[in-house]
């Protein structure tokens, strides 16, 4: 049982370029979320997903697509890579929402966007 | 908008020291309350998930209270150890803020042997 993982690890993006980050989950969990975290502004949430097909908005979320076609994969794109998305994304997944369930949360994938 | 705050930032300590963390957050309508440990360059690991109907949670030497009425939680860590050194972060899921956990910034734990 891997929980929550993440890939890449690390990577880093000239200004304008796309890529997609990819989070899985082997807990047949029905939530899943994108976070990111910045020094001085604390975890803060782009995009989250209630089921496979759905996607929704959260705090931060310009800039950033996701897309959820399996239940155990949820996708974050950056479709135009900015300096200001030099970040921390955390993906994260729990049962059902987080009203009554934890939230469990992969190892980070850093980005440097230059 | 729900604001999370944690005292204090950092703190030192010998190893063997009972130690306190406080969280405290502006809006008191939650679902619940998660504490968190974060190692530097790691993920998040969920410690203790204490519901709004809920007063405590215990997982062995840790202790997690929760206030509603004044906004105010507390992360109690017994028989400090240096494998104890993290940052530990709480966050709350509001009422009417759908799925999303609102963070604190975080203390920064450092246990000394």
């Amino acid at each position: 049982n891997a929980g929550v993982t993440q890939t890449p690890k690390f990577r880093v993006l000239k200004t304008g370029q796309s890529m997609t980050l990819l989070c899985a989950q082997d807990m047949n969990h029905e939530y899943m979320y994108w976070y990111r975290q910045d020094p001085g502004m604390g975890l803060r949430l782009i995009h989250y997903s209630v089921g496979e097909g759905t996607t929704a908005k959260g705090e931060v979320p310009d800039g950033y697509n996701v897309s959820r076609l399996k239940k155990q994969n949820f996708l974050l794109g950056l479709e135009s890579a900015a300096p200001s998305q030099t970040s921390v994304y955390f993906c994260a997944s729990s049962y059902q929402g987080s009203y009554s369930y934890e939230q469990y949360f992969g190892p980070g994938t850093r980005l440097t966007v230059t | 908008k729900q604001e999370v705050t944690q005292i204090p930032a950092a703190l030192s300590v010998p190893e063997g020291e009972n130690l306190v963390l406080n969280c405290s957050f502006t809006d008191s309508a939650i679902y619940n309350l998660q504490w968190f440990r974060q190692d530097p360059g790691k993920g998040l690991t969920s410690l203790l998930l204490i519901q709004s109907s809920q007063r405590e949670q215990t997982s062995g030497r840790l202790n997690a209270s929760l206030d509603k009425s004044s906004g105010r939680s507390t992360l109690y860590i017994a028989a400090s150890q240096p494998g104890d050194s993290a940052t530990y972060l709480c966050a709350v899921n509001g009422v009417g803020a759908g799925n999303m956990l609102t963070f604190g910034g975080g203390t920064r734990l450092m246990v000394k042997p």
